[in-house]
Formats: C-alpha cells, structure tokens, sequence
C-alpha cells in the first residue's frame, strides 16, 4: 500500500522555464511534508518542507503548495536550471516519537539547455 | 555535504555472508534513522533510533539488526544475505525528536551488492 504516490516517473522541462512535480498522498494523518532531491551516487538532498497548518511555502526559486482537501502537494521550480536536473523525492510525515518519513517513489527531472 | 557520513561506499559480498554498515550523525542530531532504496525505487524506512534507544521499526527483516552507540554513532548490521537485499542504504539523522518540523538529513548511502 503506497501512502505516498508520484505518478510521474519523469519530467522534461527547458531552461527557463517552470517544472511541476507532483505527490498524492492517502494518509491524512500525516502533518509534515519535505521535497528531497537527489542525484546518483549520492545521498538525498533536503530542499524545502511544509506543515500541514499550511498550504504554501517559499524559498528562493522553490515552491511547495498543499492542497489537503485533495491530499495533493506540489514542488514548484521557477526559473528551471540545468543543475536542477535530479531525482526529486516527496515525504511525508506524522508527527510523534516515531519520525520515520515515508516517500514516494521519485520523479526524474531533466532540464534541458 | 549534509554533515551524515557512512561506511563504507561500497560493500561487494557473497550470499549468506554478513555485513556491518556505518553512520555518523551530524554533530548534535540525537536521532538516527535508516533507510533501504532497492532498484530506482523510493526509501523505505527500516529503523529509528533515538539517543542510544530503538524509536521505531519499519520494513526491516529479522535478519537485520541495529544499535545506536553512546557517541551516537549507529551501525546496521545484515546477516545471511541474500540476492534481494543488494540495495542502497541511507543513513539520515535529525537534531531533535521533539521539534515538530526537525529535518532529516542524509548521508551519501552504502551500496551492498550481494553476490
């Protein structure tokens, strides 16, 4: 049972331009959600997070919006770069002694010049 | 450079074998999780521990066993293994369980191939 879903195995996007990645998630008691980015041979790269008491948040030419209704979240790049081409991984979260993240599968980013 | 670091990189070894994997936290994380990525997939979590104590266990089979140190260092160790178990596996650490929005931050991984 997958609780948290990326259903997009890969995104090509051109410089400049705005990449979308998407993550679905089922259970709705998770409270705290983290965009990790990755590249190979390596391990992954914490980007931005959100906590479910909101539904946007910013930094730099990152963007994560939630939509719990939907229990939809999304990882906004603007403008996209070259460098930004990755595996990008959603998490997700419950908050309590046990902090363990549950991840999505992965979507691979590819920027083209 | 997150600040995690494991060893060793790689880890080449024959079925039924076993092996240990190391992680050091960041300086001043108490937490220490573990994670298994098998063939392009996502991470599967497999073990917390938090100060010295086991906090959680995921997916992780009988075979595998972990223990957090008083320096806080933490090592998995893997016994009789299998094909299956050639994966990726990430060592991530987290400064303070309590915080509701403490990050975990990752090592750069151990690739164990079983032979």
């Amino acid at each position: 049972d997958q609780q948290v879903k990326q259903n997009s195995p890969s995104l090509s996007v051109q410089e400049g331009r705005i990449s979308i990645l998407n993550c679905d998630y089922t259970n709705s008691m998770f409270d705290y959600f983290l965009w990790y980015k990755k590249y190979p041979a390596e391990g992954p790269t914490f980007l931005i997070s959100i906590s479910s008491i909101k539904d946007k948040n910013e930094d730099g030419r990152f963007t994560v919006f939630l939509n719990k209704s939907a229990k939809h979240l999304s990882l906004h790049i603007v403008p996209s770069q070259p460098g930004d081409s990755a595996v990008y991984f959603c998490a997700a979260r419950i908050s309590g002694s046990a902090r363990q993240l549950t991840f999505g599968s992965g979507t691979q980013l590819t920027v083209l010049p | 450079d997150s600040g995690v670091t494991q060893t060793p990189k790689h880890l080449i070894t024959a079925t039924g074998q076993r092996v240990t994997l190391r992680c050091s936290p960041r300086s001043g994380d108490l937490s220490v999780y573990w994670y298994q990525q098998s063939l392009d997939q996502g991470l599967q979590f497999l073990i917390q521990y938090y100060n010295g104590e086991e906090r959680a266990k995921g997916n992780i089979l009988e075979r595998f066993s972990a223990q957090q140190f008083p320096d806080l260092h933490s090592e998995l160790n893997l016994s009789s293994l299998e094909l299956g178990d050639s994966a990726l596996y990430f060592c991530a650490s987290s400064v303070v369980e309590g915080a509701t929005t403490d990050t975990q931050y990752f090592g750069p991984g151990t690739r164990l191939t079983v032979l």
